[in-house]
C-alpha cells in the first residue's frame, strides 16, 4: 500500500521560508509526479505545483511561480516542497499527493505551516 | 485556469436520502487522448481528501457503490444514493486534462 509521510508542523516568521518533506513508501516512485496541494484554514484546496521524479521537471502554479521550489531525491524516494517569502496569508495545511494521467490517488497526511510574528 | 465551479455550496440531507452535487467546468475536459480526467475527493472532518472517482465515473477500490459520477464535456456529477452518516464532509472535483490542476470550490454534505 503507498503510504505519503510528511514532516511535522512548522511555526515560522514572515518573510522566512519553510521546506516540507514528503517521504513516499510502497509502489513505484519516480514513474510518478508528486504535486503539492495548500489548504488555508476552513477554505478548499489548491494546487501549487508539482515534481515528476523520472524527468526532474517540476511545474508551478502562476500564482506561486518564484515563490516555491518542488523537488524529489530518488534515493530517498522524498519529495520536498519549499515557499519563501512567507506571509501570514501562507498559514495553512500542506499536503503532498502523488499523481498520474490527469489524476491524485494517494494523499499525504498533511503538513500545518503557520505564518505568524 | 480552468475554473471549476460546483454547486449546492452546502446539501444538508436526512440520512438513507440520496444527494447529488454538480461540477462544471470553463472548458471541455475531454483530453486529446480521448480520456475526461474529472476526479471526485471526499474530505471528511480532520482528515486528508481521499479519492472516490476518477476519469468521470470510476469508483476506488474501497468506495461504497452508492458513490456514483456521470457527466461529459463540462458537467458532471457526484451522486451518493443513501446518504449515511460517514458521508459528513466537503466533496471536491479536480480537473486534471488540462495544466494547471485545478478544483472545485466544494460542497459540504451535512446531515440535517
Amino acid at each position: 500500500q503507498v503510504q505519503l509521510v510528511q514532516s511535522g508542523a512548522e511555526v515560522k516568521k514572515p518573510g522566512s521560508s519553510v521546506k516540507v518533506s514528503c517521504k513516499a513508501s510502497g509502489g513505484t516512485f519516480s514513474s510518478y509526479g508528486f504535486s503539492w496541494v495548500r489548504q488555508a484554514p476552513g477554505q478548499g484546496l489548491e494546487w501549487m505545483g508539482g515534481v515528476i521524479p523520472i524527468f526532474d521537471t517540476a511545474k508551478y502554479a502562476q500564482k506561486f511561480e518564484g515563490r516555491v521550489t518542488i523537488t524529489a531525491d530518488e534515493s530517498t524516494r522524498t519529495a520536498y516542497m519549499e515557499l519563501s517569502s512567507l506571509r501570514s496569508e501562507d498559514t495553512a495545511i500542506y499536503y503532498c499527493a502523488r499523481d498520474r494521467l490527469g489524476t491524485i490517488d494517494f494523499w499525504g497526511q498533511g503538513t500545518l505551516v503557520t505564518v505568524s510574528s | 485556469d480552468v475554473v471549476m465551479t460546483q454547486s449546492p455550496l452546502s446539501l444538508p440531507v436526512t440520512l438513507g436520502q440520496p444527494a447529488s452535487i454538480s461540477c462544471r467546468s470553463s472548458q471541455s475536459l475531454v483530453h486529446s487522448d480521448g480520456n475526461t480526467y474529472l476526479n471526485w475527493f471526499q474530505q471528511r472532518p480532520g482528515q486528508s481528501p481521499r479519492r472516490l472517482i476518477y476519469k468521470v465515473s470510476n469508483r476506488d477500490s474501497g468506495v461504497p457503490d452508492r458513490f456514483s459520477g456521470s457527466g461529459s464535456g463540462t458537467d458532471f456529477t457526484l451522486k451518493i444514493s443513501r446518504v449515511e452518516a460517514e458521508d459528513v464532509g466537503v466533496y471536491y472535483c479536480m480537473q486534471g486534462t488540462h495544466w494547471p490542476l485545478t478544483f472545485g470550490g466544494g460542497t459540504k454534505v451535512e446531515i440535517k
